[in-house]
């Protein structure tokens, strides 16, 4: 009964390859959202997703993109994967209106590039 | 631009113990909520505790506690009777109304036996 779960949780690649890692929720929440944290522990959001809108931040790269198939999933695309990519990133989804507008987060899943 | 700021990025307090985790906040929302996240060797991100803005009284999560000091924009994390289960990152957040969290650097906790 994982309320957020992520495929796969380790991820190890080589440079210039296309990868995906898969996200599904289970809260019926209309908002899902992809966070980066890097080697420094440090979290910064890359996209947030809703059946309207796709918010990304600016600093994101172009080789990657969310890709939703229905509102429970929202997976995430790396193409031509770079050294600097190595990261834990983190699907999280929340339902905007609610009391709290909590934020419940995935397990993250360990991207290695070689 | 909403910033936070963790200015320890470690601590560690005896088993126990009591331990004020420090967080301050730049924001130009009038409505905005803060969190506190911990996240274990787990990775698992999990949350501690919520304050509403609007809400002047301090939040309480059973051993949990926050010092929310909203002019000063200051918002602490105390843990009373630490354990040794207490240790990990804790994260700092807020959210403003477009549900956009910004996360503070976080501070490693260490809990001594």
């Amino acid at each position: 009964d994982t309320a957020v779960s992520q495929t796969p949780k380790y991820l190890v690649t080589q440079m210039g390859n296309d990868k995906s890692i898969k996200c599904e929720q289970n809260l019926g929440h209309d908002t899902m959202y992809w966070y980066k944290q890097d080697s420094k522990k440090f979290l910064k959001i890359m996209f947030s997703y809703n059946n309207k809108e796709l918010i990304i931040n600016e600093t994101v790269p172009n080789r990657f993109s969310p890709k939703s198939p229905d509102k429970a999933h929202l997976n995430l695309h790396i193409n031509s994967l770079e050294l600097g990519d190595s990261a834990v990133y983190f699907c999280a989804s929340s339902h905007p209106g609610s009391s709290y507008n909590e934020q419940f987060f995935g397990p993250g899943t360990r991207l290695t590039v070689l | 631009a909403q910033t936070v700021t963790q200015s320890q990025p470690e601590m560690s307090v005896q088993e126990a113990e009591t331990v004020t985790l420090s967080c301050t906040y730049d924001t130009s929302e009038s409505d905005y909520y803060l969190f506190w996240y911990k996240q274990p060797p787990s990775r698992q991100m999990i949350l501690v505790i919520r304050q509403e803005a609007y809400k002047q009284q301090n939040a309480t999560e059973n051993r949990f506690s926050v010092n929310f000091q909203k002019a000063a924009k200051s918002f602490s994390l105390k843990i009373s009777d630490s354990q040794l289960g207490d240790a990990a990152m804790y994260f700092c957040a807020t959210m403003n109304r477009d549900d956009k969290i910004i996360f503070g650097k976080g501070t490693r906790l260490h809990i001594l036996p």
